[in-house]
């Protein structure tokens, strides 16, 4: 099947301690991209890649980092600057910049 | 940047009933997404609908991009329909803006 598959499904990191969600798909999307929800908010942008190789940050990027290395991979990575990183994480991917996008099922992450 | 609104913020239906979903945006975008959020946080895309009006089955949508504003119909609502609705708009060759969403409710 085609799709985008985040995991883990739960993730919990300790103070200190960076931690790697994962995000892939199989549909041949050359743009991809990283949000954050909070409760009861909509969607921040935190990073997109527009082609392999190459990533911009976007309105939160602070505390974060990511890799464009294989054109189906967007790995997100939450550093211990990342004061607060409790949240949902959501992945996403679309053909090419500004198309329809398509999501993951998410990530929640607990801080400990 | 854009700024995106949503309203109304909350809705409670009964089953059967309609609903219109409202998002205003504050400059002329050429890009515009509508999604639904299940109660799991599985976001679906409904419709990619920068003008016009489309339709698919219970749901329409139509954007009036010079009055900057698009409306999501919702007909016959079911408790499957519940759940929380974004749009998101873009203008050329920048990232989409998400909306805080309306959260529908529909009871049996």
């Amino acid at each position: 099947d085609g799709g985008i598959t985040q995991s883990p499904k739960y993730l919990f990191r300790k103070e200190g301690q960076n931690v790697t969600l994962s995000c892939e798909q199989n549909l041949n999307h050359d743009a991809m991209y990283w949000y954050r929800q909070d409760p009861g908010q909509g969607l921040r942008l935190i990073y997109y890649s527009q082609i392999v190789n190459d990533f911009q940050k976007g309105d939160i990027a602070e505390g974060y980092s990511v890799s464009r290395e294989k054109k189906e991979s967007f790995p997100l990575t939450v550093t211990s600057a990342q004061k607060n990183p409790t949240a949902f994480y959501l992945c996403a991917s679309s053909l090419s910049a500004q198309e329809t996008q398509y999501f993951g099922p998410g990530t929640r992450l607990l801080v400990l | 940047g854009i700024q995106v609104e949503q309203s109304p913020p909350d809705l409670i239906l009964q089953e059967g009933a309609n609903s219109t979903l409202r998002c205003n945006f504050s400059d002329s975008v050429n890009n515009l997404q509508w999604f639904h959020q299940n109660p799991w946080g599985q976001l679906i895309n409904l419709f990619y609908i920068p003008s016009g009006t489309k339709q698919n089955g219970r749901l329409s949508a139509t954007t009036v991009a010079t009055e900057r504003y698009s409306l999501l119909y919702i007909s016959s609502s079911q408790t499957t329909d519940s759940g929380v609705y974004f749009c998101a708009a873009a203008y050329r060759g920048q990232n989409f803006v998400f909306g805080p969403g309306t959260r529908l409710s529909v009871l049996p």
